[in-house]
Order: C-alpha cells, then sequence, then structure tokens
C-alpha cells in the first residue's frame, strides 16, 4: 500500500514560483506523476519521475528523491490559469502498474 | 499521447438503476483503468481493465456492483449497478500503452443518483 501526502491548499501570486510537495511511502515504486487537474474537467498529465533528479518541462519542473519518498512540482511565472488542483500519483508495479493519487494540493494565483 | 472518450458525459440516474460507461482509445493500449472521483476528492482505483480475462478490482469495490468488460485493446465499459446516492461521482477511465508509458484520461462521465 502506499500513503501518499501533499498539501491542501496553497497561494500564490501571478509572477511568482511556487512548490508544491509531495512524500510518499511505497514499495516497489515504478514512477511518481504530477497532473493539473481545473475544477470540473479531467486530469491533464504535467511530469513523470522515476529516476532521482529534476525533470525540466517549461514553466513545470519536478523532482524525485527515492532514498526520501519525496517529490515536488515547481511552477514558475504563474499565471492565473495555474489555479487548479494538482496531483501526486505513484506508480506501484506490485499493484498492476495503476497510479495511487494523493489528496491533491488546490492552488490558487491571486493577481 | 492517447485520446480517450467517454460516453455519456454525464446523467441522472434513479435509484436501483443500473449505468454503463463506454470507454473509447483513439489507439490501442495494453492497460486501461477504471477510477471515481468523489466531489472534492482525489481519484480512488476502481479496478483495471484486463483484455479477454476479468478485471482486477481494488479493495472495497467488488465486480457484482461494477462489472467491467474489455473486449479489445480500445475499448472498455464499467456498469455501475443497482445504484445508490452514494454512487454519484465522476467516473473516469484512463490508458497507457505500456506498463512503463504514461496514463491519460478521458473527460470523465458525471453521475447523479436520486
Amino acid at each position: 500500500g502506499q500513503n501518499i501526502d501533499q498539501p491542501t491548499e496553497m497561494t500564490a501570486t501571478e509572477g511568482a514560483i511556487v512548490q508544491i510537495n509531495c512524500t510518499y511511502q511505497t514499495s516497489g515504486f515504478n514512477g511518481l506523476f504530477w497532473y493539473q487537474q481545473h475544477a470540473g474537467e479531467a486530469p491533464t498529465f504535467l511530469s513523470y519521475n522515476v529516476l532521482d533528479g529534476l525533470e525540466e518541462k517549461g514553466r513545470f519542473s519536478s523532482f524525485l528523491s527515492r532514498s526520501k519518498g519525496y517529490s515536488y512540482l515547481l511552477l514558475k511565472e504563474l499565471q492565473m490559469k495555474d489555479s487548479a488542483s494538482y496531483l501526486c500519483a505513484v506508480r506501484e508495479g506490485a499493484s498492476g502498474y495503476a497510479l495511487n493519487f494523493g489528496k491533491g494540493t488546490s492552488l490558487l494565483v491571486t493577481p | 499521447s492517447a485520446v480517450i472518450s467517454q460516453k455519456p458525459s454525464r446523467d441522472i440516474c434513479q435509484r436501483g438503476t443500473s449505468l454503463t460507461i463506454q470507454c473509447q482509445v483513439d489507439s490501442q493500449v495494453t492497460m486501461m483503468f477504471w477510477y471515481r472521483q468523489q466531489p472534492g476528492q482525489s481519484l480512488t482505483l476502481i479496478a483495471t481493465a484486463n483484455q479477454g480475462s476479468e478485471a482486477t478490482y481494488e479493495s472495497g469495490f467488488v465486480i457484482d456492483k461494477f462489472p467491467i468488460s474489455r473486449p479489445n485493446l480500445t475499448f472498455s465499459t464499467l456498469t455501475v449497478s443497482n445504484m445508490s446516492p452514494e454512487d454519484s461521482s465522476i467516473y473516469l477511465c484512463s490508458g497507457a500503452r505500456s506498463q512503463q508509458e504514461t496514463q491519460y484520461f478521458g473527460p470523465g462521465t458525471r453521475l447523479l443518483v436520486l
């Protein structure tokens, strides 16, 4: 089984940088995913880490430390449209490669 | 990436009835999954849809309540049986081309049970 923790809510200012943390406990780790979900819409894939280190994709970066069971999603140059829920999900090979999701972090970007 | 569609997009159903949700992928995918997202909550895995064999259900979900079909590599259905108001939720399917690839989600089916 897994225990995935992330903050419930965060607020940041337009143009700023925000870091959303995710900690997890698992056996058979097979990758960590970040999804963005706007209200009433399906989750949209943002990033994926399976090895330690930083993955950068434009304004979004994600970091993973497998030994610490820790990841973060970094959003730069925040825009109002970044207001959404950010879901951390862990894939575990032992569970058939499905994703187990954290409860999500609701990010509010203010002017 | 895979493009996934679901039908219906939303429905309002009466208690005791059943609803079948369809999930269509635009290309063959090895893995297909069904999730539930209750209001204000994150996603919970219901089951893995296995092509040509019975689905693999997570704890708390049973085949009699959520029968799943997966006749081929691009299509799956989830039936919510004998519905009660507690089944009101968003149901999402997802697919991945292989065990190691990213899962992409359908737009979800919003179900309200009265």
